[in-house]
């Protein structure tokens, strides 16, 4: 079964500190996996996705992600936070099949503060 | 150009009340997902459509949750006799293609649904 586990429920930094957010997952094959943000009252929106191309995946606004296959992780990292990165992340893996949804963590809260 | 939307924004219903949730997906988008949003969990699915028919709805909860799409655009989620344990925010996705690992699915701003 597919499955990823956000282990921080809230992060907290400083502006221009580096951020690091972690996702495990777990997958009976290789996996998809996907970094969203949602920002208050927005849907979501996709930073950046592993397809089993490059293991580290750049993405947008700063972010990047590697994929470890001997950790079965997928961090989320920024090197320097910025006020407007403060949101929720999910990260997801894809469910595979002919159905294609997502399966998603439980968020994590990421406060900057100034 | 328009990315997903849906309406209402904002829904507020009482205890054994029908409502109907609307998606209006990306133009040209064969494939459409629903997925529900608890407070303080990710997106959890519900049902998949791809054109009008619906492809997998092992994510309902119960027979009370219903969707369509009929014309194989806009998608109408349906729940009767709602119960408080509703309450949610409820999110549609598109995307234009299907049963591929590079499948990006472009989320609407959802609607949150409170059950008094």
């Amino acid at each position: 079964a597919q499955s990823v586990t956000q282990l921080d429920s809230h992060v907290s930094v400083s502006e221009g500190t580096p951020v690091l957010l972690r996702c495990n997952y777990s997958s009976s094959y290789s996996p998809s996996l996907f970094w969203y943000v949602q920002h208050p009252n927005k849907g979501l929106q996709l930073l950046l996705k592993y397809t089993s191309a490059a293991t580290l995946v750049k993405g947008i606004n700063g972010f990047e992600a590697e994929f470890k296959k001997s950790e079965t992780s997928f961090h989320l990292t920024k090197p320097s936070a910025h006020m407007s990165d403060a949101a929720e992340y999910f990260c997801a893996i894809f469910y595979g099949g002919s159905q294609g949804n997502l399966i998603f963590g439980k968020g994590t809260k990421l406060s900057v503060k100034p | 150009g328009a990315g997903v939307s849906q309406t209402p924004s904002n829904k507020v219903t009482e205890k054994g009340k029908y409502v109907e949730l609307r998606c209006d997906p990306i133009s040209g988008h064969t494939a459409l997902y629903w997925y529900r949003q608890s407070l303080g969990q990710g997106p959890e699915f519900l049902i998949y459509f791809q054109g009008t028919g619906a492809a997998d709805d092992s994510g309902l909860p119960n027979d009370r949750f219903f969707a369509v799409r009929p014309e194989g655009s806009v998608s109408t989620l349906k729940i009767q006799r709602t119960e408080r344990g509703d309450s949610a925010v409820y999110l549609c996705a598109s995307s234009s293609r299907t049963g591929s690992r590079y499948n990006e699915q472009f989320f609407g701003p959802g609607t949150r649904l409170t059950v008094l």
